[in-house]
């Protein structure tokens, strides 16, 4: 089966600009996450959807950041304005469904670097 | 803040069985212990979980103590592909993962 697949790869931007990122779940996972990996630290959760609807956006900056998941399959992240803080790695991952015994699948990722 | 205690690194012969303990004292009757790892530039990649018996799948086995205070994720034949960072989370109802800092295990020819 194939992964959850995230784009771009990597992002370079300058301060205050904006970006966008986007994940393709699993097939058939209702429920999806964003993270955000700081370099040496463990991945933090952002937001996380069961199909379309918000269930957890209590760690996601909303004066900054957005997200929204169209159709409850494919989601984008988006930052605007763009801070020096907001350099990581902004994980995606799906799962059937947002109960404890159901695992969660990771992207590879998108590793954003502000200058 | 995360719910577990795991060494910050260890160290494994490739070939021998890799032992990563993991403390999880606080935990309740509902939750699950999942064990993730992360490869360099790669995302998280889950290895298995379990709720109060020990687990088997085709990556690796999970001992949890019969008071659940504690755990071991067990790779049987270590090779060099599994030096990564692995983290022990402790999660209940909606799932939401809590990542600490993880055991930095290294494989050694």
């Amino acid at each position: 089966e194939a992964g959850v697949a995230q784009s771009p790869r990597y992002k370079i931007i300058e301060k205050r600009q904006s970006v966008a990122f986007w994940c393709n779940p699993i097939s058939g996972h209702a429920t999806l996450y964003w993270y955000q990996q700081i370099l040496g630290q463990g991945p933090k959760l952002l937001i996380q959807f069961q199909n379309n609807g918000v269930v957890d956006d209590s760690q996601l900056p909303k004066d900054r950041f957005s997200a929204e998941r169209l159709k409850g399959v494919d989601s984008t992240l988006k930052i605007q304005p763009a801070k020096l803080e907001d350099s990581a790695v902004y994980l995606c991952a799906s799962s059937l469904g947002g109960w404890a015994k159901q695992p969660q699948h990771f992207g590879d990722g998108t590793r954003l670097s502000i200058l | 803040d995360a719910k577990t205690t795991q060494p910050t690194s260890m160290d494994c012969a490739e070939g021998r069985a890799a032992n990563l303990p993991c403390n999880h004292s606080t935990i309740s009757g509902n939750e699950y212990v999942y064990w993730y790892r992360q490869i360099h530039s790669q995302g998280p990649q889950y290895i298995i979980h379990g709720l109060k018996n020990n687990e088997t799948n085709e990556m690796a086995s999970l001992i949890i103590t019969e008071d659940r205070k504690s755990s071991t994720l067990i790779l049987p034949h270590a090779t060099l592909r599994d030096t990564a960072v692995y983290y022990c989370i402790v999660t209940q109802g909606a799932q939401k993962l809590v990542f600490g800092q993880g055991t930095r295990l290294t494989i050694n020819p």
